[in-house]
């Protein structure tokens, strides 16, 4: 059974802190990570991919791949309020498979 | 237009009722996706397919079916509708191994 785990959430943080998301995967054999985000009634829309470990920024957004420990994070820096979502990751194998989602809440 | 086009967006039906729900893309895509989501529980697997002759059961197939009847066309059966079905659904898209994947814009179905 392939699973993927996400901190449950709900995350609340004021605007300006660090949101941390974090998920664990249970197929060694994944290779591709991705972090969606998905506002309430909406489609979810790609914000990170990562394939390799370590760290990869794109603006305020900083994705972290740890294979050996099946660990992937997102870290949001300078949260804004319209970063209030869910956010969703998804571990590609053979097939795509994502976690529960965590939902955000980024306070004025 | 939306790359990823689902019909239809909405849908209340009857518990028993055969229903079809469908997706076209334009993305020229290979790969095409079928989600369900409830609140609480992201977005599970129901079926997949890499091309037109390779189908794929997901995390949730039972009392689902799906056809692609075409490289674009990727729909999904429910073909005797029950309440706990009643979910959000999601067709999504990605090319080639190691892709992000595009996604419609969602079925909202209630079976009543």
């Amino acid at each position: 059974q392939k699973e993927v785990e996400q901190n449950s959430g709900p995350l609340s943080v004021p605007e300006g802190a660090i949101a941390s998301l974090n998920c664990t995967y249970s197929d060694r054999g994944s290779q591709s990570f991705f972090w969606y985000r998905q506002y309430s009634g909406k489609s979810p829309e790609l914000i990170m991919s990562i394939y390799s470990n370590g760290d990869k920024e794109d603006g305020r957004f900083t994705a972290q791949l740890n294979k050996a420990s099946q660990y992937v994070s997102l870290l949001i820096r300078d949260s804004q309020p319209s970063d209030s979502a869910t956010y969703l990751c998804a571990v590609l194998g053979g097939d795509m498979r994502f976690g529960a989602g965590t939902r955000l809440t980024v306070k004025p | 237009d939306a790359d990823v086009t689902q019909t239809p967006r909405n849908r209340i039906t009857k518990t028993g009722k055969r229903i079809m729900l469908e997706c076209s893309q334009t993305k020229g895509h290979d790969r095409m996706y079928w989600y369900r989501q409830d609140p609480g529980l992201g977005l599970r697997l129901i079926y997949y397919s890499f091309d037109v002759k390779d189908i794929n059961k997901g995390e949730i197939s039972d009392g689902y079916s799906v056809s692609r009847q075409a490289q674009a066309k990727f729909s999904l059966s429910l073909e005797s509708a029950i309440p706990n079905q009643t979910a959000l659904y999601f067709c999504a898209t990605s090319q080639g191994l190691g892709t992000e994947a595009f996604f419609g814009q969602g079925t909202r179905l209630t079976v009543v």
